[in-house]
């Protein structure tokens, strides 16, 4: 049940962009993503509804593409603010699972 | 402003013994998770439970079991703890939509 993220670590400098994929071996219903810094609790991002749907948090958006059960989290000109460990997470009914996490480094 | 608490931030228990993990919430949410998280792992569903006295085994509940009497207070049971179930334990709730994490119980068995 638990989503796949990649890559697992990813290192940037600072302005620089990335994207973090998450996939599923069965639907996918809802997504949501999730940042925690270390030592602390994981923070809400965002939620995805529906297929096709995109949304976007200061340049930090997210898409959903609900037949490839996939989705994707872009992060553009990356700050340090940026660093953390950040998880996909679904929905099943009253179930809810979070991906592997992808390690994120900004540097300056 | 919305919270989720944990009776410890850290614990130190020997193999054996039976460890409770306590978790509170104050947002009248009907659903509560407890996950464990371990690096490379990301976070890793035990139990989670819908409503009082209700609870149902997420990805891995060996080991595990869990009460739930009133409906803010969640608690995880290590029937006989093991090395192997040193970890982070975070406990979360929501309702229709994002999770709220406590700050996590930072276990080691020795």
């Amino acid at each position: 049940q638990q989503p796949v993220q990649s890559p697992q670590a990813v290192i940037l400098r600072e302005g620089e962009d990335a994207v973090i994929n998450c996939s599923s071996s069965k639907a996918l219903y809802s997504v949501h993503w999730y940042r925690q810094k270390h030592g602390e609790a994981p923070v809400f991002l965002m939620i995805l509804l529906k297929g096709g749907e995109q949304k976007g948090h200061e340049k930090i958006s997210a898409s959903f593409n609900e037949k490839k059960q996939q989705s994707s989290l872009y992060l553009t000109a990356s700050q340090l603010s940026y660093s953390g460990t950040y998880f996909c997470g679904k929905g099943t009914g009253n179930q809810f699972y979070f991906g592997t996490g992808t390690s994120l480094t900004v540097i300056p | 402003d919305v919270k989720v608490t944990q009776s410890s931030r850290y614990l130190v228990k020997r193999t054996g013994e039976k460890v409770f993990l306590e978790c509170v919430q104050d947002m009248d949410h009907e659903n509560m998770f407890w996950y464990r998280q371990d690096p490379g792992l990301g976070l890793r569903l035990i139990y989670f439970s819908y409503d009082v006295k209700m609870k149902e085994k997420g990805d891995i509940p060996e080991g595990y079991s869990v009460s739930r009497e009133k409906k803010e207070r969640f608690s995880l049971i290590l029937e006989s703890a093991s090395t192997n179930q040193t970890s982070m334990y975070l406990c979360a709730s929501n309702q229709l939509g994002e999770q709220y994490f406590g700050p996590g119980t930072r276990l080691t068995v020795t």
